[in-house]
């Protein structure tokens, strides 16, 4: 079955960075698109990024562009997602998801990860 | 990218009906019918419920169901029952490969 699992949060300071990670399984990696989708503490979902299934292509929302930068290496099955010049709003559990089309999106999410928390703070 | 507009809440008996609006633009709800489901419990990875505005994968209840009318989405849960209560999130594709959330609508089955 697929499995999603996010690794890399914590604790780190305004203006450092941080580098997440998820590792897939249960499915052929190769052939799927991923994304990165956050939580701020009580608050609701938002979108982060995309990566097309052969790494090819990448978009940002507006509020990460310049900053972020979502990456996948495609033999060992991971995503990883860049996080610079960290500010106290970016403060969140990040899933990853994965798009269900194969080698084309079909523009929803069918499987997330448990999350990482990532606390942005002096 | 706004965000897509949602009740903060509904509330709804064992066995009635509600229905959760998600009011999004010309540029993402009206222009695609690209827009999913997801619910959320506490502490928990969101689960999809809907995609493209009304189809049901197997293994999601078809208690849910999803429809779509110009830029306003709606996902209706029919037959309450306690375990449906839960934070409920809309999604639709945007423009230039983005995709945009509702702020989320939290279910009281009472």
């Amino acid at each position: 079955q697929v499995h999603l699992v996010e690794s890399g949060g914590g604790v780190v300071q305004p203006g450092r960075s941080l580098r997440l990670s998820c590792a897939a399984s249960g499915f052929t990696f190769t052939s799927y698109g991923m994304h990165w989708v956050r939580q701020a503490p009580g608050k609701g979902l938002e979108w982060v990024a995309l990566i097309s299934y052969d790494g090819t292509n990448k978009y940002y929302a507006d509020s990460v562009k310049g900053r972020f930068t979502i990456s996948r290496d495609n033999s060992k099955n991971t995503l990883s997602l860049q996080m610079n010049s960290l500010r106290a709003e970016d403060t969140a559990v990040y899933y990853c998801a994965r798009d269900p089309g194969w080698l084309q999106l079909r523009y929803y999410f069918d499987y997330w990860g448990q999350g990482t928390l990532v606390t942005v703070s002096s | 990218q706004s965000a897509l507009t949602q009740p903060a809440s509904v509330s709804g008996s064992p066995g009635q009906s509600i229905t959760i609006p998600c009011t999004g633009t010309s540029s993402d709800v009206g222009s695609y019918n690209l827009v999913s489901w997801y619910q959320q419990h506490p502490g928990k990875a969101p689960k999809f419920l809907i995609y493209e505005g009304s189809k049901r994968p197997s293994g999601v209840s078809y208690r849910f169901s999803g429809s779509t009318s110009g830029n306003t989405a709606s996902l209706t849960i029919s037959g309450l029952q306690a375990e449906d209560e839960a934070d409920y999130y809309c999604c639709s594709y945007a423009r230039s490969s983005t995709w945009v959330f509702g702020g989320g609508t939290k279910l009281t089955v009472l």
